[in-house]
């Protein structure tokens, strides 16, 4: 079975901090995801890459940004950590480019900015 | 571009009753649609898609689906609900043209009274 593990459960972080947000998946994945999710929103993307080095923004990148030096690895970056980037962070992985592949979550990171 | 609507935010059945989660998109292509569920403190998991063929689309634990192209809709049903059932429920959208990436709706979260 396909695993997504995000590192952290809950994170508090301090407006102003340099945030990180680790995500592993097992199953060699080409495609890795990052998504935010807000009561009322929905599921938001900030970035995706679907290979080793390569980032493409999502439709809510700024603020974010991302890293992927490893295939198995995503990491989510918030430069300067902001109130209003406290929110769910979901993390998910694809095996293909291939639009009708589903994507695997990872349980989520809550993230409080105070 | 492509969206969702989902209506009703909330959806409240009695146990042994039908579920209906309603789901409309946009989409100037073929869509391939998803429904989507998250379990309180968990992920999204895969409930079931549709890409081609069959409109009727069979799920896990006893949910399915029928995608209207003259609607435009991708309804979500089940014939008897479970206490387990209680979930957020999400629809989503992708299309066969190029990269992956899906588009949420903004969830429904199904109720279940004994």
């Amino acid at each position: 079975d396909v695993k997504v593990t995000q590192s952290s459960r809950y994170l508090v972080k301090r407006t102003g901090e340099k945030v990180f947000l680790e995500c592993v998946q097992d199953m060699d994945h080409e495609n890795m995801f990052w998504y935010r999710q807000d009561p009322g929103l929905g599921l938001r993307l900030i970035y995706f890459s679907y290979d080793v080095k390569m980032k493409e923004k999502g439709d809510i990148p700024e603020g974010y940004s991302v890293s992927r030096e490893k295939k198995e690895r995503f990491s989510l970056i918030l430069e300067s950590a902001s109130t209003n980037q406290t929110s769910m962070y979901l993390c998910a992985s694809s095996p293909t480019q291939q639009d009708n592949s589903p994507l695997h979550f990872g349980n989520g990171t809550r993230l409080t900015v105070t | 571009a492509q969206s969702v609507t989902q209506l009703g935010s909330h959806v409240s059945v009695s146990e042994g009753a039908l579920v209906l989660l309603r789901c409309n998109y946009s989409s100037s292509v073929p869509p391939y649609l998803f429904w989507y569920v998250q379990y309180p403190n968990q992920g999204l998991q895969l409930l079931l898609k549709y890409t081609t063929g069959a409109t009727l689309v069979k799920g896990i634990n006893g949910f399915e689906a029928e995608f209207k192209k003259s609607e435009t809709s991708f309804h979500l049903t089940k014939p008897s609900a479970h206490m387990s059932d209680a979930a957020e429920y999400f629809c989503a959208v992708t299309s066969n043209t190029g990269f992956q990436k899906l588009v949420f709706g903004t969830g429904t979260r199904l109720l279940v009274s004994p």
